[in-house]
């Protein structure tokens, strides 16, 4: 069973405003990821990291910038929320063991509204 | 470039009833891993099962179970004795691992709906 956890849940904002989604595990995994899915559409990666001071953009182009001070820490910023950034933002994390049998476990997600 | 498809946007199933969720891949890769992620309404992806490239076995997790046919390059998903609480969106995912790069790359799901 896997510990991520994210926060806040749902958070509805306007537009022009900072944001921090955080996300959190408990794990001790090195890897860790930032998914975005619109409704009912495929998850597609925004920001990897493989461990402490290690951040990547991954396919899809964001605005979001992406912090790791922490293992145990992954937070994403939006500087300036715009309503093209409503989303559902999915964080996950894995073992770096290098295996292909490694797994992504998710946290519950944030849905996030820009008005 | 590594591609995942699912061609069934949506499928129903009555309860108790098998049900089979396509998904075919495509990678040029001899060694990879294929993944199943199931999404309730809430939004939540919850790991379910995995087949490995190289894995004599088909893999099988409680009710779910995955028809792995390599030279076809299907991983199709079965879940049987269906439940209620088995309606959900469902992924099919491949890790794709390339010199830094390491990740999921996803198909476009399918919506399962499990009537009584």
């Amino acid at each position: 069973e896997a510990d991520i956890y994210q926060t806040p849940r749902y958070l509805v904002i306007g537009t022009g405003k900072k944001i921090t989604l955080e996300c959190s595990q408990t794990m001790g995994h090195d890897k860790m990821y930032w998914y975005q899915q619109d409704p009912g559409m495929e998850l597609h990666l925004i920001h990897y990291s493989y461990g402490v001071n290690s951040t990547e953009k991954g396919d899809l182009s964001s605005e979001s910038t992406v912090s790791r001070i922490r293992t145990e820490h992954f937070p994403l910023t939006l500087e300036s929320a715009r309503p093209s950034h409503t989303s559902q933002y999915l964080c996950a994390s894995s073992p770096h063991e290098g295996r292909r049998t490694d797994t992504q476990y998710f946290g519950p997600g944030t849905r996030l509204t820009v008005l | 470039a590594q591609k995942i498809t699912q061609t069934q946007p949506g499928m129903f199933v009555q309860e108790k009833e098998a049900v089979t969720l396509d998904c075919t891949y495509d990678t040029s890769d001899p060694s990879y891993g294929l993944f199943w992620y199931k999404q309730p309404s809430s939004g939540e992806m919850i790991f379910l099962i995995y087949q490995g490239s190289y894995d004599q076995q088909n893999a099988t997790e409680g009710r779910y179970s995955l028809n792995f046919q390599k030279a076809r390059k299907s991983a199709n998903l079965v879940i049987s004795a269906s439940q209620l609480g088995d309606s959900a969106m469902y992924f099919c995912a491949m890790r794709e691992v390339f010199y830094n790069t390491d990740k999921l790359i996803f198909g476009t799901g399918t919506r399962l709906q499990v009537f009584p």
